[in-house]
């Protein structure tokens, strides 16, 4: 079992979509991270979030947006994908930037 | 940004052995953990380690930092530790090493 909750666990949209995903952790942890990951690849950092701030955006296209609206929840909303963002997206927070982070069972996004 | 390197990149073993994974980093680091992905996906803590030498179970971690390399000690392994080992070394932000992705058959 994982603290670290997301939804859904897979999600098919066609390109013209706009899709949501949702992170949440109740473990009271300040730092907040979206990770992308390919099939056979390692997780690749996309965002950070500290104290609800976007505090890095690791030159992510502008079809993917983040949002923090509480020290809780981490969402990335998503529009007008393209197929090779067909990935694993896992979501991870830790107390603050720089300690331990705890990962999400990710969401398993397919593009047509 | 740091460079990682594992090895090896592919592993065997036979239910039972034990085995030992490596780590290579580029530079100073301030923390690095050790995660395993199970062939579901899941990204699962195994060790927060920045330096010393820790145990849990059947597994240990040991962390050279002035040396820039950590180890991972897999002992009796089972079917269940199969999947890809990734080690994740903390700099400006925690950067991923590409991983061994360990096959262990009954």
């Amino acid at each position: 079992d994982t603290e670290v909750t997301q939804t859904p666990k897979h999600l098919v949209m066609g390109m013209t979509n706009k899709k949501s995903l949702k992170c949440e952790q109740h473990m009271g942890h300040r730092a907040m991270y979206w990770y992308k990951q390919k099939a056979k690849k390692p997780p690749e950092l996309m965002f950070v979030y500290s104290y609800e701030k976007l505090s890095i955006n690791e030159s992510v296209p502008s079809r993917f947006s983040p949002e923090c609206p509480n020290s809780s929840l981490l969402n990335l909303h998503l529009h007008a994908l393209q197929p090779e963002d067909s990935a694993l997206y896992l979501c991870a927070s830790s107390p603050r930037t720089g300690q331990p982070q705890h990962f999400g069972d990710g969401t398993r996004l397919s593009i047509l | 940004g740091i460079q990682v390197e594992q090895s090896p990149p592919d592993l065997i073993l036979q239910e039972g052995a034990n085995s030992t994974l490596r780590c290579n980093f580029s530079d100073s680091v301030n923390n690095l953990q050790w995660f395993h992905q199970n062939p579901w996906g899941q990204l699962i803590n195994l060790f927060y380690i920045p330096s010393g030498t820790k145990q849990n179970g059947r597994l240990s971690a040991t962390t050279v930092a002035t040396e820039r390399y950590s180890l991972l000690y897999i002992s009796s392994s089972q079917t269940t530790d199969s999947g890809v080992y990734f080690c994740a070394p903390k700099g400006n932000m925690l950067t991923f090493g590409g991983g061994t992705r360990l096959m262990v058959k009954p």
